[in-house]
């Protein structure tokens, strides 16, 4: 079985400045890795995902995260966020079979200081 | 990359009563899930819903309140049944839409039951 923390449940950052989401993810097989976004009152968007190759992932608006294996580690990077940033972001991992359930976080809540 | 259309996407109900959420896929998916997301939590999968057979149910979630229908690769019903306030939460479904696209998300259903 796979699980999925997200160490951090809020997490505060003055705008313009860069900030990183942690994620670690525990699974007895090869998994693929997502995070995705949720700005509120909106439903889930895509942020980025590895599947195979370069473990340095980057998705939209900005946002990368690295695929660490040894460390079981996915965490989400952006040097220098927006008031728009400003969302619950959810790391996630499935097993390599893709037909598999998607196992969600706790969730980390951005909170962007003016 | 594919989308998924979820209707109705918020909904208030009277305790008792039961409600169909429906999502409609523009493309083929082998499986899609669908899950629960109460207020200021994570999501939480109900089950995975597999065409031509039952509904595969997590642990916590019995078909008899959340009857699932998947008659096609492209459609997909949950019933939410004999409501209570308990059940007020976003309901999502998802699918792998295949390709390098990873998983997509309806735009949920925000449901309140009173």
């Amino acid at each position: 079985a796979q699980s999925v923390t997200q160490l951090d449940s809020q997490v505060p950052v003055f705008e313009e400045a860069p900030v990183e989401l942690r994620c670690n993810y525990s699974s007895s097989v090869s998994v693929y890795l997502f995070w995705y976004v949720q700005y509120p009152n909106q439903g889930l968007q895509l942020l980025l995902k590895y599947l195979s190759g370069s473990t340095l992932v980057k998705g939209i608006n900005g946002f990368e995260a690295e695929f660490n294996k040894s460390q079981t580690s996915f965490h989400l990077r952006k040097p220098s966020v927006h008031i728009s940033d400003t969302a619950e972001y959810f790391c996630a991992v499935t097993p390599m079979n893709r037909d598999d359930k998607i196992i969600f976080g706790k969730g980390t809540r951005l909170h962007i200081l003016p | 990359s594919a989308v998924i259309s979820q209707k109705p996407s918020r909904d208030i109900c009277q305790r008792g009563t039961s409600l169909t959420i429906q999502c409609q896929v523009d493309s083929q998916v082998t499986m899609m899930f669908w899950y629960r997301q109460q207020p200021g939590q994570s999501l939480t999968l109900i089950a995975t819903a597999n065409q031509g057979s039952e509904a595969t149910y997590e642990s916590g979630f019995v078909i008899d309140k959340f009857p699932i229908s998947r008659p096609n690769l492209t459609f997909s019903t949950l019933t939410v049944s004999n409501m209570s306030p308990e059940d007020s939460s976003i309901y999502l479904c998802s699918g792998w839409t295949g390709g390098n696209y990873g998983y997509t998300f309806g735009s949920g259903t925000r449901l309140t039951v009173v």
